[in-house]
């Protein structure tokens, strides 16, 4: 497509449910990111992937916390037991190497909301 | 941990006047910044970047100023109009890695007044 692309682009759950958030990069691009922004804040990495490498998980906040992504494609953040403080904003991003200085884009989001 | 903080959480310009947002970084490896405007509801948007070896970058009506010796980065955006409002990012990633890996700024909300 065009651009890096969400869904959903807003989700409510129920504390305790697990979600599951989409991301489809940029075509061509091997490198996608995901980050969390929580309300007023900046955004937080989370994980990191580059072609066939192993991914980058030290952004991860905790075990509940796992991405998966097939080839060089989509990719899926999931969430487990979901809590009240996992509320945010989780944006995607990808870039055509992932090397630095090639131009990361990013999506419009997926607003998760824990009630 | 390290970290990329900014001075300012707010700055309030009147349309027409040049607006400086500004950032201190605490990496001393980083050599690659990018700054990023995002929208109420929107994803961040590349505006600039500039890299260690340069001290100033311009693009459309924007400029990007680095200063290593404090560490010290700044965007200057020449006529501030309304759609310029937005919060502003920047952002940091460590040179020669084999990662575009960003660290980001709290961020600066940037409200033109008409």
């Amino acid at each position: 497509g065009a651009g890096v692309s969400q869904s959903p682009s807003n989700k409510v759950t129920e504390k305790g449910k697990d979600v599951e958030l989409r991301c489809d990069p940029i075509s061509g691009h091997t490198a996608l990111y995901w980050y969390r922004q929580r309300l007023g804040q900046g955004l937080e990495f989370l994980i990191y992937f580059q072609g066939n490498s192993a991914p980058d998980k030290s952004g991860l906040p905790s075990d509940r916390f796992s991405a998966e992504r097939t080839g060089e494609s989509v990719s899926t953040l999931t969430i487990q037991r979901t809590q009240q403080e996992d509320s945010a904003v989780y944006l995607c991003a990808s870039s055509s190497n992932g090397g630095t200085g090639n131009t990361i884009y990013f999506g419009e989001g997926s607003w998760l909301t824990v009630v | 941990g390290e970290s990329v903080g900014l001075h300012l959480p707010t700055l309030s310009v009147q349309e027409g006047d040049n607006s400086i947002i500004n950032c201190a970084y605490s990496n001393s490896a980083s050599d690659y910044f990018i700054w990023y405007k995002q929208e109420s509801g929107k994803g961040p948007q590349f505006i600039i970047d500039i890299r260690s070896n340069m001290d100033k970058r311009q693009g459309q009506r924007v400029t990007v100023l680095l200063n290593k010796t404090v560490k010290h980065l700044s965007l200057q955006i020449a006529a501030t109009q309304p759609g310029d409002s937005a919060v502003y990012f920047c952002a940091e990633t460590p040179w020669g890695g084999n990662t575009g890996k960003l660290i980001f700024g709290q961020g600066t909300t940037l409200q033109v007044k008409p």
